[in-house]
């Protein structure tokens, strides 16, 4: 257990619905960042958050994909009309550097 | 376009025996560079990483970078079978870790 916590772990949903996943960082980490990862691929990189501030997000993220990190503490991962295409597991990671990020256990997420 | 490459394997090697990760990257401009082991259905785990030219040690693991290769490598000496897992290569681009998309290891016993 790295002290990061995602809920849910597991979430299945029909096509066209939303999802939202919540991250739980360390408590002290100013860093968080949310991966997408798919079988037989390394961790895609989605968005960056650095305290409240939203400092990146992958041009590869579509309209559908928000995500906020209100007053910098948790953070929440929202992909609106999802699409079988988004069926992956869903990474959230913190660090206080960029050398010591540590993972959380991921969301996996299916559309039907 | 910023990438980082790894045969994804599998690579197999025998009980106690050295296994050697290898890794390229696109940008010369990156600075860091780590190695991650994730676990089948399980998250990356941290193992090293590394800013300088040269090598760096950590019990039965030593990686390895050399930025005018742009070519970054693992060593894990004395394989265990609990070594066999993904191993990640990740490189920073500006604050966004990249990562390959892992090479599997399978330490025969």
């Amino acid at each position: 257990d790295t002290g990061v916590s995602q809920d849910p772990r597991h979430k299945i949903t029909k096509r066209g619905q939303n999802v939202t996943f919540r991250c739980d960082p360390i408590s002290e980490h100013n860093r968080l960042y949310w991966y997408r990862q798919t079988l037989g691929q390394g961790p895609e990189f989605l968005t960056y958050f650095q305290n409240e501030a939203q400092l990146e997000k992958s041009r590869l993220l579509s309209d559908r994909f928000s995500a906020e990190r209100p007053k910098g503490s948790f953070s929440t991962l929202e992909i609106q009309r999802t699409e079988q295409g988004d069926s992956a597991m869903y990474l959230c990671a913190s660090s206080l550097r960029i050398d010591t990020q540590y993972f959380g256990p991921g969301t996996r997420l299916t559309v039907l | 376009q910023k990438e980082v490459e790894q045969n994804s394997g599998p690579l197999s090697v025998p009980e106690g025996a050295i296994a050697s990760l290898n890794c390229t990257y696109s940008d010369r401009g990156s600075q860091s560079f780590f190695w991650y082991r994730q676990y089948s259905g399980k998250s990356p785990e941290l193992i090293m990483f590394i800013y300088s030219n040269g090598d760096k040690e950590d019990g039965r693991f030593t990686a390895q970078l050399n930025k005018a290769s742009q070519y970054v490598s693992l060593l894990i000496r004395d394989s265990q079978p609990s070594d066999s897992a993904t191993y990640l290569c990740a490189v920073n681009f500006d604050d966004k870790i990249i990562f390959g998309k892992g090479t599997r290891l399978h330490i025969l016993p």
